[in-house]
């Protein structure tokens, strides 16, 4: 089944406590993106990636690290997560940039006290 | 920069009803536009995909439109049921994606 994996689902942390959300597709895609989405401001892109080794920043790439390493995967890293990176947090990719169709995990929901 | 509203934010409606959910965005170079389905706490399912030489696209009782002259995206759900209750998202693709806020649809029985 083609899916957009994402773990872990749920995780509740400290501050300053170093974390990685692990997304995988077994799509064979080449983009892939992370968003978070938080009540009244909607999805917003973290990081992106066009291919292996190749990422680039989103619109609130602060606090967020990713890597490209391997083409179905793609972590994002949160090397000293802060309450405000509380929030929902949405793995997808699409077999060509942005011009094709979008599959999204199914969310990892990250509370940082 | 794209920006994509989605009007209104909420809507409620009776078991039966067709009813048309809004996307507009302000820049018509667009590679494609997208709907999805979001049900709570979920993540996003695609419903609908209009690449932006196509006027519009059906699957089963949804209908999306797409005018790019005029920065327009419809969402027609046609007799609507109590399982189409969730918040209904579109998003618009160029050199990056940008997503609108969303419409909460709640279908009564």
């Amino acid at each position: 089944e083609a899916q957009v994996t994402q773990n872990p689902r749920y995780l509740i942390t400290v501050t300053g406590k170093k974390l990685t959300v692990t997304c995988s597709q077994n799509m064979n895609h080449e983009y892939m993106s992370w968003y978070r989405q938080d009540p009244g401001l909607g999805l917003r892109q973290i990081y992106y990636s066009m291919n292996v080794e190749v990422t680039d920043k989103g619109d609130v790439p602060e606090g967020y690290k990713v890597s490209r390493k391997e083409k179905r995967n793609f972590p994002l890293i949160l090397e000293s997560p802060s309450p405000n990176q509380t929030s929902l947090y949405f793995c997808a990719s699409t077999r060509f940039s942005t011009r094709g169709e979008l599959f999204f995990g199914e969310g990892s929901r990250l509370t940082v006290l | 920069k794209q920006e994509v509203t989605q009007i209104p934010a909420a809507l409620s409606v009776p078991e039966g009803e067709n009813l048309v959910l809004n996307c507009s965005f302000t820049d018509s170079a667009i590679y494609n536009l997208q709907w999805f389905r979001q049900d709570p706490g979920k993540g996003l399912t695609s419903l609908l995909l209009i690449q932006s030489s196509q006027r519009e696209q059906t699957s089963g009782r949804l209908n999306a439109s797409l005018d790019k002259s005029s920065g327009r995206s419809t969402l027609y759900i046609a007799a609507s049921q109590p399982g189409d209750s969730a918040t209904y998202l579109c998003a618009v693709s160029n050199n990056d994606m940008r997503f609108g806020a969303g419409t909460r649809l709640t279908v009564k029985p």
